[in-house]
């Protein structure tokens, strides 16, 4: 069992939905990631989060760390939102453990 | 801020031949570096953590014969592949952290193509 779990492996939406993507790791961990990689395969790093929830523009990442469960919404989807989102759960000294990713698709 | 440079961003070379790949950190020092491999459609896989001066460690199953890492700066980590052959065709992503529990800031990647 791999220990970052995410959901659903892809989504395809229309431009304007509410998007969620779910996430759940099963060791203990300080923070959870939720990274951006773009279809050329650069990664940008969207958040980091130890609890509760963080929001940056139209992206809202909320974390319950008792149950191991962290959640990536996006508000009024946009193609440009199409990516892969990935959750990263770091062990100790960063040592990361990655999902297998989310492949969001926004049609227009 | 935080901004990680890595270099080139795509090289197609010939089979034997070795390809070096450069991870910069532009506005900070980056204490500790990571090396990852990602084949399609899959997660990234650690292949060695780096840290400025010392002796990179390696993940099990990764040659670090074959995958050349030099951490020689605060800023500046190579990888250097050696010897490729097609099935090293892959798109490796370096990151970096101020290290501890500092955040790992990622470079734009590199798609190594071997022929």
């Amino acid at each position: 069992k791999n220990e970052v779990e995410q959901s659903p492996q892809n989504l395809t939406a229309q431009e304007g939905e509410f998007i969620t993507i779910n996430c759940s790791y099963s060791v203990g961990i300080s923070a959870l990631h939720w990274l951006q990689q773009h279809p050329g395969g650069g990664i940008v790093s969207l958040f980091m989060l130890s609890s509760g929830k963080k929001k940056h523009g139209r992206l809202i990442a909320t974390i319950n760390i008792q149950e191991k469960h962290s959640s990536l919404h996006i508000t009024a989807s946009h193609p440009r939102d199409s990516a892969v989102y990935i959750c990263a759960a770091p062990y100790n000294n960063n040592d990361m453990r990655f999902g297998a990713g989310t492949r969001l698709t926004v049609k227009p | 801020g935080a901004v990680v440079s890595q270099h080139p961003s795509w090289v197609i070379c010939k089979s034997g031949t070795s390809v070096k790949i450069e991870c910069r950190s532009l506005d900070f020092q980056a204490t500790t570096m990571f090396w990852y491999r990602q084949f399609p459609k899959q997660s990234l896989m650690l292949m060695a953590t780096s840290n400025e001066g010392s002796k990179a460690t390696y993940e099990q199953g990764v040659e670090k014969d074959k995958f050349l890492i030099n951490h020689a700066s605060l800023t500046l980590s190579t990888l250097t592949v050696t010897s490729a052959h097609p099935e090293d065709s892959s798109f490796y992503i370096c990151s970096a952290s101020r290290g501890g529990t500092q955040p790992q800031h990622f470079g734009d990647g590199t798609r190594l193509s071997i022929l």
